[in-house]
């Protein structure tokens, strides 16, 4: 089975503009979470789907959003950039949650200048 | 809430033992254990879930203390490939982990 994919990985953008990042889960899964990750801080949850709905939100402000398609591909969108948004964004798969092992992907590193 | 994770940083020699610990201040239903080497995404090592079940690498033990709401991963006679930031993330049942700051573990040779 082909692991949890994410496009682009490396991505530079400038503060102002807005920026998507895709995900493709694990075959079969259809919950989908992302996080974000900066040095010092662990990974922090931005927000979970699961069969395109939105399951849970972490505590971001609302330039963060996300959405999940019907085949469970999943994308997250940052508008607005601001600096402290350079992070590694990771997203992970699994089948359906609760007693299920989390897969991450290799993550997409975004850097705003 | 984030879990919290001890220690911060641990330093080891090839062969030594280690412990990390993981405690929430909520009920858990599920506390999930990750390896990360620096520029590669959190490697799966081992579930563990409220009633006892685990799910994991054969190499890798842990425990959870349900009452206590705390998980300790042993790391037992650690090989040079153990370096790494470990995570633990924590399950309250809504489908969501939250993961703690990690516990960067460096072995000597």
């Amino acid at each position: 089975k082909a692991g949890v994919t994410q496009t682009p990985r490396y991505l530079i953008k400038t503060r102002g503009q807005q920026v998507t990042l895709s995900c493709s889960p694990i075959s079969g899964h259809r919950s989908v979470s992302w996080y974000q990750q900066t040095p010092g801080q662990g990974l922090q949850f931005l927000f979970e789907y699961f069969s395109e709905t939105q399951r849970n939100k972490g505590n971001f402000p609302g330039r963060f959003s996300g959405r999940q398609f019907s085949n469970s591909r999943s994308e997250m969108n940052v508008s607005t950039l601001e600096l402290g948004d350079s992070a590694l964004y990771l997203c992970a798969s699994r089948g359906r949650g609760g007693r299920e092992t989390q897969y991450f992907g290799p993550g997409t590193r975004l850097l705003v200048l | 809430q984030q879990p919290v994770q001890s220690p911060q940083a641990v330093i080891l020699r090839e062969g030594e033992d280690a412990v990390i610990n993981c405690s929430s201040s909520k009920a858990l239903y599920s506390v999930h254990w990750y390896r990360q080497k620096h520029g590669e995404a959190p490697v799966f090592l081992m579930i563990l879930l409220k009633g006892g079940e685990q799910k994991g690498h054969e190499k890798i033990s842990a425990s959870f203390n349900e009452k206590k709401q705390q998980s300790s991963l042993y790391l037992t006679a650690s090989q040079l490939s153990y370096s790494g930031t470990y995570f633990c993330g924590t399950g309250m049942g809504d489908d969501k982990i939250i993961f703690g700051k990690g516990t960067r573990l460096h072995i000597l040779p």
